[in-house]
């Protein structure tokens, strides 16, 4: 029962660097989030996919690209890593029923130094 | 649009003791509400949701919320807290555009002392 699994854990970069941010599930969920989470800010969303092969902007899509790759699989990536994009990033995903919960991944710590 | 706005960013109580953790929301729909809890370096939990059924959700680990329209608020309580409870905890809503958009709010922090 792994549900979402989100790689790695922690990770730094120098500014101007690229990384993806991997993120895959097991629960057969359609829909597909990322967040990033800043102190006092709560968590905003970066961009989701509702369903294999579509993806839309979420809050603050600036600096970053998405790809679903299949059902199972969203990855998160920064093209120039900028001081600004240090964060804990979250994977989430949603079976479609209206009013369900959101299942978590346990975060990716990144500092861009 | 829809907002949430938790009114407190950290809250202090004593083990056994109760709980309140304030919440208010606004929505041009009619809205589902969800508590989530984050543990130190983990993802978020759902404690509990309100999704019209009933004004009071009982959720995990002896958490309560009660669903007030005429005040658009949210609060969640426990009776009496232990140092487990020591968390994050957020409040989300959620309307059904076509798309379920969820907007979470800033968080609060719940300490507990012994």
């Amino acid at each position: 029962n792994a549900g979402v699994t989100q790689t790695p854990k922690f990770q730094v970069l120098k500014t101007g660097q690229s990384m993806t941010l991997q993120c895959a599930q097991d629960m057969n969920h359609n829909s597909m989030y990322w967040y990033r989470q800043d102190p006092g800010m709560g968590l905003r969303l970066i961009y989701y996919s509702a369903s294999e092969g579509t993806t839309d902007k979420g809050e603050v899509p600036n600096g970053y690209n998405v790809s679903r790759l299949n059902k199972r699989e969203f990855s998160l990536r920064l093209e120039s890593a900028a001081p600004s994009q240090t964060s804990v990033y979250f994977c989430a995903t949603l079976d479609g029923v209206f009013n369900s919960p959101l299942h978590f991944g346990n975060g990716t710590r990144l500092t861009v130094t | 649009a829809q907002s949430v706005t938790q009114l407190d960013s950290h809250v202090s109580v004593s083990e056994g003791t109760p709980v309140l953790l304030r919440c208010n929301y606004s929505s041009s729909y009619s809205p589902s509400l969800f508590w989530y809890v984050q543990h130190p370096n983990k993802g978020l939990q759902l404690l509990l949701k309100y999704t019209s059924a009933a004004t009071l959700v009982k959720g995990i680990n002896g958490f309560e919320a009660e669903f007030k329209k005429s005040e658009t608020s949210f609060h969640l309580t426990k009776p009496s807290a232990h140092m487990s409870d020591a968390a994050e905890y957020f409040c989300v809503v959620s309307e059904d555009t076509g798309f379920q958009k969820l907007v979470f709010g800033t968080g609060t922090r719940l300490l507990v002392s012994p």
